[in-house]
C-alpha cells in the first residue's frame, strides 16, 4: 500500500458528461501529480500541484481541470467526455524529492 | 525521437532466469532514474531509484545507469512467477515531472 488513495475505483459514464476524480496524497506529501494511462499511449503526465499551486502542466486537455485543496487532497475534473477519454487515471504524490508514489487508479469508461 | 524508449516486449522467461530490462533516453538533463513495477490494473509501484550514473542493488534487483550512453537497465536475478508484471522506466531532470517509458511486459513461467 503506497499510502495514496483514489476514489472511485471505477466510473462508467456517457459521452458529454462530467466526472470528478479524487486523490488523497501520502501523509506529509505536498506534491500531487495526475497521469492518464491508455493502452496505446502509456503513462502520460497531465498536471502537478504543489501545496495548492499549479506547478507543471503536461498533455492536459482544456476539457480537463484540476485543483489541490488546503488539506492537500486533489480533484481532477473531466468534462464533455469523449470515448477516447476512457483510460486509467492515476494520482501520485511526493515530498520534496523526485520519487513518486502512485495510488491504485480510477478506471474511467465512457460509453 | 521519443524522449524515453523502452521495448514493450512481451518478454517470456523460465523461472530462475536472469531478466534484463532496458531503456534509452535522449534528454541529457535527466539525472534521476526510477523503475516501477505495475501489476495488471494496479498502480505503478516504485522498485528502484538511482541518482546519476552507477549501480544500485536491492535483493534480487539491480539497477544500472550509464549516462554517457543514455542507457539504463534493470536486472532481476532468480526470477519468480510473482515477478510477472509490466516494468516501467521513469526519469526526470530534478523537480520536473517524470517521463515514463511505455513499459515492458514480463512473464515468468513456472
Amino acid at each position: 500500500d503506497s499510502g495514496v488513495t483514489q476514489t472511485p475505483k471505477h466510473l462508467i459514464t456517457a459521452t458529454g458528461q462530467r466526472v470528478t476524480l479524487r486523490c488523497s496524497p501520502r501523509s506529509g506529501d505536498l506534491s500531487v501529480y495526475w497521469y492518464q494511462q491508455s493502452l496505446d499511449q502509456g503513462l502520460q503526465f497531465l498536471i502537478q500541484y504543489y501545496n495548492g499551486e499549479e506547478r507543471a502542466k503536461g498533455n492536459i486537455l482544456e476539457r480537463f481541470s484540476a485543483q489541490q485543496f488546503p488539506d492537500l487532497h486533489s480533484e481532477l475534473n473531466l468534462s464533455s467526455l469523449e470515448l477516447g477519454d476512457s483510460a486509467l487515471y492515476f494520482c501520485a504524490s511526493s515530498d520534496a524529492g523526485d520519487t513518486q508514489y502512485f495510488g491504485p487508479g480510477t478506471r474511467l469508461t465512457v460509453l | 525521437q521519443k524522449e524515453v524508449e523502452q521495448d514493450p516486449g512481451p518478454l517470456s522467461v523460465p523461472e530462475g532466469a536472469i531478466v534484463s530490462l532496458n531503456c534509452t533516453y535522449s534528454n541529457s538533463a535527466f539525472q534521476y532514474f526510477m523503475w516501477y513495477r505495475q501489476y495488471s490494473r494496479k498502480g505503478p509501484e516504485l522498485l528502484m531509484y538511482t541518482y546519476s550514473s552507477g549501480n544500485k542493488e536491492d535483493g534480487r534487483f539491480t539497477a544500472q545507469v550509464d549516462k554517457s550512453s543514455k542507457y539504463i537497465s534493470l536486472f532481476i536475478r532468480d526470477s519468480q512467477p510473482s515477478d510477472s508484471a509490466t516494468y516501467l522506466c521513469a526519469m526526470s531532470a530534478g523537480n520536473t515531472p517524470l517521463v515514463f517509458g511505455k513499459g515492458t511486459r514480463l512473464s515468468v513461467i513456472a
